[in-house]
């Protein structure tokens, strides 16, 4: 089943200690990204990444770091995690952007909150 | 410097009629746009997009969208609303296909039996 999985989906964290929230997709997509949902912001992307070893910033990356050292796995990283990220996190991939047929599929999604 | 609007942070319909989402782009360059929705209490999934090629674009559970480049907007359509509907959409743009994405500010749709 294709799929892209989180984890944790839920996690508690007190500020400042590094957690990293994991993203995997099965379906050998080149490009992922994620995103960060909170009332009455919406939705904001963090970072993408195109390929393997390729990453940009997204919209709000401040505070967060990627990595993408294999094509299915697209870690972030709070380095040091502070209360304006608690947030709901999506995390997504697709294998060709640029054509109007391709489907996109999202995680689940992590509820952080950090204390 | 790109951004969306969404006219109506919330919109009602009846069951069976006609669902119009109003999205407005901001973009120097020839856009990419999506729709996206969110189900209640469940997580998000694309609609549709535009990349190039035909301005109307068909989605998925019967949505579709528009693209007119001399209004910059990117209306999602559905002829005949079910209640099953009922959720949160959001239009998105980028300037490329491999290009962050800016997102609106979402409608909420209420369907009413």
């Amino acid at each position: 089943e294709a799929q892209v999985t989180q984890n944790p989906r839920y996690l508690i964290t007190v500020t400042g200690k590094k957690l990293t929230v994991t993203c995997s997709q099965n379906m050998n997509h080149e490009y992922m990204s994620w995103y960060r949902q909170d009332p009455g912001l919406g939705l904001r992307q963090i970072y993408y990444s195109m390929n393997v070893e390729v990453t940009d910033k997204g919209d709000v990356p401040e505070g967060y770091k990627v990595s993408r050292k294999e094509k299915r796995n697209f870690p972030l990283i709070l380095e040091s995690p502070s209360p304006n990220q608690t947030s709901l996190y999506f995390c997504a991939s697709s294998s060709a952007p640029g054509r109007n047929t391709d489907t996109q599929y999202f995680g689940p999604g992590t509820r952080l909150t950090v204390l | 410097a790109q951004s969306v609007t969404q006219l109506g942070s919330h919109v009602s319909v009846s069951e069976g009629a006609l669902v119009l989402l109003r999205c407005n782009y901001s973009s120097s360059v020839p856009p990419y746009l999506f729709w996206y929705v969110q189900y209640p209490n469940q997580g998000l999934q694309l609609l549709l997009k535009y990349t190039t090629g035909a301005t109307l674009v068909k989605g998925i559970n019967g949505f579709e969208a528009e693209f007119k480049k001399s209004e910059t907007s990117f209306h999602l359509t559905k002829p005949s609303a079910h209640m099953s509907d009922a959720a949160e959409y959001f239009c998105a743009v980028s300037e490329t296909s491999y290009d962050k994405v800016i997102f609106g500010p979402g409608t909420s749709l209420s369907v009413i039996p």
